[in-house]
């Protein structure tokens, strides 16, 4: 069965600055799809950035973007210019891209915080 | 992207009782997903909702206590049967369209078993 792993609970970045949150994940597949969702406050689930296991570009979407790489099975988020917005939970998602009926695999979550 | 309305947004119920949860979505899905998040936890997923069959249930839930219905392509629900405070948390709609990479997902419903 597939894991992934988010090993820092809680990160803080100040305003402007750039942050990177961690994620790892096990699987034995060769493709996959990689997902962070953030979650605000107000609990709906926002899809932040996807990339494709097939794909060696890392994929970027405005101030995100990932470091992914396949061999160390590690999928990072880096959000720059930090704003106050970003505050959220942060969750990296698994899933297979064999079979329609395949699921999310989420990780713990890390909670970031934006200072001023 | 697909926008999934769900409600009620929260509850508060009595222990024993039943609450459905309806999950609406503006196109026609391929696949609809329900999860629950138990307090400050990472999401798990419950169920698939199968269009026109039964749900096809994780490890360690089951029909009897969650029963879901998806009588078409754009609607599912999920009930909660016979509550107890532990079943306190915010569950979660989800759907995936048609060749699509990307799952979306609803605002969510927090339920409060008391």
């Amino acid at each position: 069965a597939q894991t992934v792993t988010q090993s820092q609970p809680e990160m803080s970045v100040q305003e402007a600055e750039t942050v990177t949150l961690s994620c790892t994940y096990d699987t034995s597949e060769s493709d996959y799809y990689l997902f962070w969702y953030k979650q605000p406050p107000s609990r709906q689930m926002i899809l932040v950035i996807r990339q494709e296991a097939y794909k060696q570009q890392n994929a970027t979407e405005n101030r995100f973007s990932v470091n992914f790489q396949k061999a160390a099975k590690s999928f990072s988020l880096k959000i720059s210019d930090s704003q106050l917005g970003d505050a959220a939970m942060y969750f990296c998602a698994y899933r297979s891209a064999t079979g329609t009926a395949s699921k999310l695999t989420f990780g713990t979550g890390t909670r970031l915080q934006v200072t001023l | 992207s697909a926008v999934i309305s769900q409600k009620p947004s929260r509850d508060i119920c009595q222990r024993g009782t039943s609450l459905t949860i309806q999950c609406q979505v503006d196109s026609q899905v391929t696949m609809m997903f329900w999860y629950r998040q138990q307090p400050g936890q990472s999401l798990t997923l419950i169920a698939t909702a199968n269009q026109g069959s039964e749900a096809t249930y994780e490890s360690g839930f089951v029909i009897d206590k969650f029963p879901i219905s998806r009588p078409n392509l754009t609607f599912s629900t999920l009930t909660v049967s016979n509550m107890s405070p532990e079943d306190s948390s915010i569950y979660l709609c989800s759907a995936r369209g048609s060749g699509r990479t990307e799952a979306f997902f609803g605002q969510g419903t927090r339920l409060t078993v008391v």
